[in-house]
């Protein structure tokens, strides 16, 4: 079974710091990746996603990853974040369960907190 | 374009009763998922449908019940609430058969807890 592990529980930046979040799945064969993002009181939205080609994939609000196939991995970056990109940050994998419909499996999270 | 909607956003129920909760996906979206979340287990996968059929269903036992309708509204229920249940229950939605290339929208959850 696929799963998705992010090294980070808890990561605590000043405004203008570089961020880097890990992101680990296990291999399933084809593999589709997501980030999502969770601000306070805010629904999960999309930040950006790896179906395949260019393994460095730019989603919204400067964000990017990496997808290192020989690792396994699928890193968010940002190289200077913001006090509103405070929020928990979440990786997923999509997978097929049953040879019919798919999921997304996601990892546990990791919230963010940026200081001004 | 409306988002996902669900309702309602916050229930409290109390063990043993049942409970459902409403999704509605976006205006053309066909495939519906429902996502448990807790502090302890993070994001779960329950069940997902498309076209009033359930296609797949995560590991949660036998309570967890839904059901799609021919606009594709969804509807998830709980009975013989457990404490356990406690949680944000999550919708989300995608435009064709799910595949591992939709993207999924989420809506905003629905809080349950149970007392």
């Amino acid at each position: 079974a696929q799963s998705v592990s992010q090294h980070n529980h808890h990561v605590i930046l000043s405004e203008a710091a570089s961020l880097e979040l890990g992101c680990n799945y296990s291999y399933g064969g084809t593999v589709n990746l997501f980030w999502y993002v969770q601000y306070p009181g805010q629904h999960l939205q999309l930040l950006l996603k790896y179906f395949s080609g260019d393994p460095l994939v730019k989603g919204i609000k400067g964000f990017e990853a990496e997808f290192i196939k020989s690792k396994f991995s699928f890193n968010l970056r940002k190289p200077s974040v913001q006090w509103s990109d405070t929020a928990e940050y979440f990786c997923a994998v999509a997978t097929t369960i049953n040879q019919a419909g798919t999921a997304l499996i996601f990892g546990k999270g990791t919230t963010l907190s940026v200081s001004s | 374009k409306a988002g996902v909607t669900q309702t309602p956003r916050y229930l409290i129920k109390t063990r043993g009763q049942q409970v459902t909760l409403s999704c509605s996906p976006i205006s053309g979206h066909r495939s519906v998922s429902w996502y448990q979340q807790t502090p302890g287990q993070g994001l779960q996968f329950l069940f997902e449908y498309f076209s009033e059929t359930q296609r797949n269903k995560g590991n949660f036992p036998g309570r967890f019940s839904g059901r799609q309708f021919s606009n594709s509204r969804s509807e998830m229920n709980v009975s013989t609430l457990e404490l356990g249940d406690s949680a944000l229950y999550l919708c989300a939605s995608s435009r064709k058969e799910s595949n591992l290339w939709n993207e999924q929208y989420f809506g905003p959850g629905t809080r349950l807890t149970v007392t």
